[in-house]
Formats: structure tokens, sequence, C-alpha cells
């Protein structure tokens, strides 16, 4: 079975520094991977999406997050983090071959200090 | 437009009682989705209904659950004999097609407290 691995419960920047938020996944194929983020109150908000072809994949609100094959993982990346971006992350991996159904990794807590 | 709406936005209800509770997908997506998510965890799938059938229920945990969606738009969630662990923030998604690369939609969620 497909699982996803966020190892990093909280994360602390500053504002205007760089950002990586760590994600491995467990699949068998080539998955298809996602970035949600949700703001306290809000729904999840699809930031970026991967499904095959260029492995380095442009999202919403600067993001950008990384497929590698070999390391099993498809970092998050920002390269200057806002007040605003403070939020919850969760990575997602779905079945190619399966019904879609994502299975979410239990998210990364985002902290931003001014 | 509107997106995925859910109503109540927050119940509280005792052990033992029944509960509903309601997404209204964004208009004209035939798939939606169930998701709960407790505390310091992500989503886990519930159920995914494409049109008015449910194409996949292997996510609910057991028979105290239900969920319908009749006229193939709003979806309930029933859940009966709610218990404590049954606490959670309930999401409702929808996509148009249900296919692979179409994007899902998150409402905002229902709290459930079961106390």
């Amino acid at each position: 079975a497909q699982s996803v691995t966020q190892p990093d419960i909280h994360i602390t920047v500053s504002e205007g520094a760089s950002l990586e938020l760590r994600c491995n996944y467990s699949y068998g194929a080539t998955p298809y991977l996602f970035w949600y983020v949700q703001s306290p109150g809000q729904g999840l908000q699809l930031l970026l999406k991967y499904f095959s072809g260029d492995t380095l994949v442009q999202g919403i609100k600067g993001f950008e997050a990384e497929f590698k094959r070999s390391q099993s993982s498809f970092n998050l990346r920002k390269p200057s983090v806002h007040w605003s971006d403070a939020a919850e992350y969760f990575c997602a991996v779905g079945e190619a071959g399966g019904s879609y159904i994502p299975t979410f990794g239990r998210g990364t807590s985002l902290i931003v200090h001014p | 437009g509107a997106g995925v709406s859910q109503t109540p936005s927050n119940k509280v209800t005792e052990k033992g009682k029944y509960v509903e509770l309601r997404c209204d997908p964004i208009s004209g997506h035939t798939a939606l989705y169930w998701y709960r998510q407790s505390l310091g965890q992500g989503p886990e799938f519930l159920i995914y209904f494409q049109g008015t059938g449910a194409a996949d229920d292997s996510g609910l945990p057991n028979d105290r659950f239900f969920a319908v969606r009749p006229e193939g738009s709003v979806s309930t969630l029933k859940i009966q004999r709610t218990e404590r662990g049954d606490s959670a923030v309930y999401l409702c998604a929808s996509s148009s097609r249900g296919t692979r690369t179409d994007t899902q939609y998150f409402g905002p969620g229902t709290r459930l407290t079961v106390l």
C-alpha cells in the first residue's frame, strides 16, 4: 500500500528566508504526488501536483516541488517565505493505476517569524 | 463561483447520538469525497461517490458510518451511535469528473465533537 512520510512536524523560518518541506513516499510504480496547504479554518488548497514529465513542478503562491524517483521524495520549496505562508502543509500520493484516492501525510506546520 | 460548502461548521453531540453532516459540492462536479481528519493527522479517506453511487467505500471504519448522495449533488454523511473516537474534522471534496488528473476542491470541514 502507498504511504507518505513528512518527517518534520514543525518547521520555523524567518520571513524572507528560503523554505524546504520534506516528503517521502512509498509506492511501487510511478505515483501521482501532491502538495496541499491548509490555513486555520480553511479547506485544503492544492499548491501543485506531479503526474509525469518534467520533475520540477511549479505551483501557486511561488511554490515549487521536485520529484526525485531515486530518493522517493517530493520536497516542496519556496525561495522567500512570507508571513502569510504560515499554515499546515500536506503531501499526498495517489495510485497511478487505482481509483485515485490520495493518501496524505500527517502534515508539517510552518511557523514564520517576522 | 461558489466552492464546496459544509454544514454545520461545528457539531457537538453526546455519545450514542446520531449525527448528519452535509456537503454541497461545486455545481456540476460528479465526483465527491469524504475524509476524516483527526488532530495532528492528515485527512483519511472515507468514501468516494461518482454521481449517485458510492464508487469506493473502503475507508468507512465500520457500519455506524454511512453516506448518501441521492441526486448526485448534495451528500450527507451519517454517523450512528457516535463514540468519543469519532471526534474529528470531517472534510468533503469534489472534482469535476473524478479522473486521476482532476483537482479535488475541499470544503472548510465540519468539526464534530462527541462528549
